[in-house]
């Protein structure tokens, strides 16, 4: 168990619709990551908050967006679902923000029909 | 462009020996390397990080090394075991880049008994 936790587990939505993914960082991590991994394009990263402050930000659509909350906890709100959204999402944690390893929640598995 | 390859094929090794994984990259110049190992369905799991300015990292069965002028990550797992067999990702850490990390495609390990 990393100590990072997703939620929901799977999501199954239907085109066009919103969805909000969740994450809870490893006790005393203040950088969250999120990635999405689709088997074309492997693990891609999409954002990075440090403290409650974006600090980078990958390809991510402008229909994705995220946040981090003052008790560290992180939402991916994306919009506008199409097919290609499709994909396992993965938040991450660390202490801080360089040279850090990072601990992976078990992801969640979004399916759009 | 810039890429980051691992092996596309599986490896298929048998219980014993030594199992390399390669990871290549080109046009970047990473401050660091890390490599992960995912099973499915699972989050990546953090195995080894190693900086610029080393040439070689051990943990218990597992070796990395790093050649920044081959642009090349090698990754050894002595004494194969089955319960070796996973995928492994390499990752790089870029400068000025904060935590975010480029994922490599991933090599799936298969490690008969």
């Amino acid at each position: 168990d990393s100590g990072v936790t997703q939620t929901p587990k799977h999501l199954i939505t239907a085109t066009g619709q919103r969805v909000t993914l969740r994450c809870s960082p490893r006790s005393g991590d203040l950088s969250v990551y999120w990635y999405q991994q689709s088997l074309d394009q492997g693990l891609q990263f999409l954002i990075h908050y440090y403290n409650g402050e974006e600090r980078a930000k990958g390809n991510i659509l402008e229909r994705f967006s995220a946040q981090q909350f003052p008790d560290l906890h992180s939402e991916l709100n994306l919009s506008s679902l199409e097919l290609g959204d499709s994909a396992l999402y993965f938040c991450a944690s660390s202490v801080g923000t360089l040279n850090e390893k990072l601990f992976f929640g078990s992801g969640t598995q979004l399916s759009v029909l | 462009s810039q890429k980051i390859e691992q092996n596309s094929e599986a490896l298929n090794i048998q219980e014993g020996k030594t199992a390399t994984l390669t990871c290549n990259y080109t046009n970047y110049s990473p401050a660091y390397l890390q490599w992960y190992r995912q099973d499915p369905g699972r989050g990546p799991v953090f195995l080894l990080l190693i900086r610029e300015n080393e040439k070689e990292k051990r943990k218990e069965r597992l070796k990395v090394t790093f050649d920044t002028t081959l642009k090349q990550s090698l990754f050894h797992i002595t004494a194969s075991q089955p319960a070796d067999s996973a995928t492994y990702l390499c990752a790089l850490g870029l400068y000025n880049q904060g935590g975010k990390l480029i994922f490599g495609q991933g090599t799936e390990l298969s490690v008969k008994p």
